[in-house]
């Protein structure tokens, strides 16, 4: 019941595409649905997070997309850039539980030029 | 900086030594955990902390000890070590109302 499913396990986007991961989950008490970035040899990053009482936030070019009773949500990157080549995680926690966050496996995203 | 700082960033350990990595935040964090990062699988729980003087184990806590003695530090123990703890490791912090941040992490290698 704490498992966050991600998918694809990796990605690969031409320069200015869109880029889309979703993850899925199972446990209805989650109410903060964060995504973390990750550059090779460095810690993961907040990135952008949602919390279920909004379909949808947007950061610039980062959008995620919420559906609650669907129990899924996604990440899309707008005009997907080199620099954005990445591994990206999704997670999901709730206060009830210390705010653990639990992971999806991640998503490694390549940019090509 | 205000941030998270893991010591060290990279070590080498022979199989049933032990060793304390190192975790301070600046934020005054009142959460505080470890995760270990290992391909493919994202990263796991070892244990967390909501507060000075309590610590709870996480998904896989075996073989890893916890103190928070005070707000600011969460050092984590492996007792004796095994290859099967090789990983990265990576600490972080936050508020209740969720939102981490994570330190730079620890690359632990057991020969």
């Amino acid at each position: 019941q704490q498992q966050v499913k991600q998918s694809p396990q990796s990605l690969i986007v031409q320069k200015g595409g869109i880029s889309i991961i979703n993850c899925a989950y199972e446990n209805t008490a989650f109410d903060y649905f964060p995504w973390y970035q990750q550059f090779p040899g460095k810690g993961p990053a907040l990135l952008i997070a949602i919390r279920p009482d909004v379909s949808e936030k947007k950061e610039g070019r980062f959008t995620i997309s919420f559906n609650k009773s669907a129990k899924q949500f996604s990440l899309h990157i707008m005009d997907s850039q080199p620099g954005d080549s990445a591994t990206y995680f999704c997670a999901a926690s709730f206060l009830g539980s210390a705010r653990q966050l639990t992971f999806g496996s991640g998503t490694q995203l390549t940019v090509l030029p | 900086n205000a941030g998270v700082t893991q010591t060290p960033k990279f070590r080498v350990l022979k199989t049933g030594q032990s060793m304390t990595l190192l975790c301070a935040q600046d934020m005054n964090h009142e959460y505080m955990y470890w995760y270990r990062q290992d391909p493919g699988m994202g990263l796991r729980l070892i244990h967390y902390s909501v507060g000075e003087g309590t610590t709870a184990k996480g998904e896989v806590p075996d073989g890893y000890n916890v103190s928070r003695s005070t707000t600011e530090d969460f050092p984590l123990r492996l007792l004796s070590a095994a290859p099967s703890q090789t990983s990265v490791y990576f600490c972080a912090s936050s508020r209740p109302s969720g939102g981490y941040t994570f330190g730079s992490g620890t690359r632990l290698t057991v020969v």
